[in-house]
């Protein structure tokens, strides 16, 4: 079946602009989850949505990040007037309960350029 | 918080060269840990679970498993298709605590 897809694969953007990356879950996946992977540095996770419940925003950097997943299903997440130590590869997980915890799907990432 | 570490950072292998890969972690109330494959490029390509110490899990070449401490990843006569970063994570409640990852470099 079709796996995660992110759109676009590449985005490059002028320092100050704002930029939309999106996740499509894997079909049925009540989980969804954002993470970032920087140079050189290991995944680090951004916000977590569950079925209808509040989203955990815990590791959002910063208040020009915020994200939105609608109908259940497709996510955006937002990062407004974007800064160099933005630029990284974003990854959406998804994910279904199983007995003994969430195993989770990735995508192939956006890799996020601000120049 | 949860941490984990993963060693070496990297490891280069002969073709058949069998070797292991640890990720030692600290985390209250395991969940699971989890092991994933990574190619340049690419996303994260699950690969096992591992729910409680003393469990063991094999997907080809590979075999994972977990004491109370730490997970080793053992690589049995690799082949240069093996070459990826391993990335171990845990899960203490729903997210994924990732250690840095182990580049495995195998050589015809």
């Amino acid at each position: 079946g079709a796996g995660v897809s992110q759109s676009p694969s590449n985005k490059v953007t002028e320092k100050g602009k704002d930029v939309e990356l999106r996740c499509d879950p894997i079909s049925g996946h009540t989980a969804l989850y954002w993470y970032r992977q920087s140079l050189g540095q290991g995944l680090e996770f951004l916000i977590y949505f569950q079925g209808n419940s509040a989203p955990d925003k815990s590791g959002l950097p910063s208040d020009r990040f915020s994200a939105e997943r609608t109908g259940g299903s497709v996510s955006t997440l937002t990062i407004q007037r974007t800064q160099q130590e933005d630029s990284a590869v974003y990854l959406c997980a998804s994910s279904i309960r199983t007995s003994g915890g969430y195993e989770q799907y990735f995508g192939p990432g956006t890799r996020l350029t601000v120049t | 918080e949860d941490q984990v570490t993963q060693s070496p950072e990297a490891l280069r292998l002969q073709e058949g060269e069998s070797s292991s890969l640890n990720c030692s972690y600290t985390v209250s109330g395991l969940r699971g840990l989890f092991w994933y494959r990574q190619d340049p490029g690419k996303g994260p390509e699950f690969l096992f679970t591992l729910y409680s110490a003393g469990e063991e899990k094999e997907k080809e070449r590979l075999k994972a498993t977990l004491t109370k401490k730490e997970s080793f990843l053992h690589i049995t006569a690799p082949k240069p298709e093996d070459s990826a970063t391993y990335l171990c994570a845990v899960q203490a409640d729903y997210k994924l605590s990732f250690g840095a990852g182990t580049t495995v470099t195998v050589r015809a």
